[in-house]
């Protein structure tokens, strides 16, 4: 049973550019969200979809915007990059209700 | 405002000796909380959880203790062995079992053979 795939696993982007990143949630899973996390800290809430509507957002700016799709897949895309936007990308994914999250490896975006 | 916090950045054991994180929160409110594990280039990876009905809970070499009055919980590893070495942060689910998590800082788990 696969877990939580995330795609790519490293990318490098220059100032001012567009990033789409891709998770596939758990099998069993309806629920994704995303989240940020800079070196040496926690991963901070961006935003969790389900039923291909943004349920919860936390405090990042409208640069950020997701999608989620019939299979429950999502995409995180963040427009506009700043230097700051470098970090480690996670995809989490649960079951409506759970609570309980299971983390992909990330995508670690570079900012250049 | 909500904040889940960790008392120390770093600890240090030795293999075979038991190893205690602690983590504050601050939402009286919540009733559910986690405990990940984070290796180097991986992706926070589920250790144990407790709902706020419950004061201890024990997994596999692990206990998670919840202290509702004073805001408080811990991980304890038993036999802490050098694979235990990593990142661990607390999260906290809120009162909504919802999925969004807050988490902590981290502490940075050393394990020396």
């Amino acid at each position: 049973d696969a877990g939580v795939t995330q795609s790519p696993t490293h990318l490098i982007k220059t100032r001012g550019q567009q990033v789409t990143l891709r998770c596939s949630p758990k099998s069993g899973h309806d629920t994704v969200s995303w989240y940020q996390q800079a070196l040496g800290q926690g991963p901070q809430f961006i935003f969790q979809y389900y039923e291909e509507e943004e349920r919860q957002r936390g405090n990042f700016p409208d640069r950020f915007s997701g999608h989620q799709f019939p299979n429950y897949s999502s995409e995180l895309n963040v427009n506009a990059l700043l230097l700051g936007d470098s970090a480690l990308y996670l995809c989490a994914s649960s079951l409506t209700g759970t609570g309980m999250c299971t983390f992909g490896s990330g995508t670690r975006l570079t900012v250049v | 405002g909500e904040s889940v916090g960790l008392h120390l950045p770093t600890l240090s054991v030795q293999e075979g000796d038991n190893s205690i994180i602690n983590c504050a929160y601050s939402n009286s409110a919540s009733d559910y909380f986690i405990w990940y594990k984070q290796e180097s280039g991986k992706g926070p990876q589920f250790i144990i959880d407790i709902r706020s009905n419950m004061d201890k809970r024990q997994g596999q070499r692990v206990t998670v203790l919840l202290n509702k009055t004073v805001k408080h919980l811990s991980l304890q590893i038993a036999a802490t062995q050098p694979g235990d070495s990593a990142v661990y942060f607390c999260a906290e689910g809120g009162s909504s079992n919802t999925g969004k998590l807050i988490f902590g800082q981290g502490t940075t788990l050393q394990v020396k053979p």
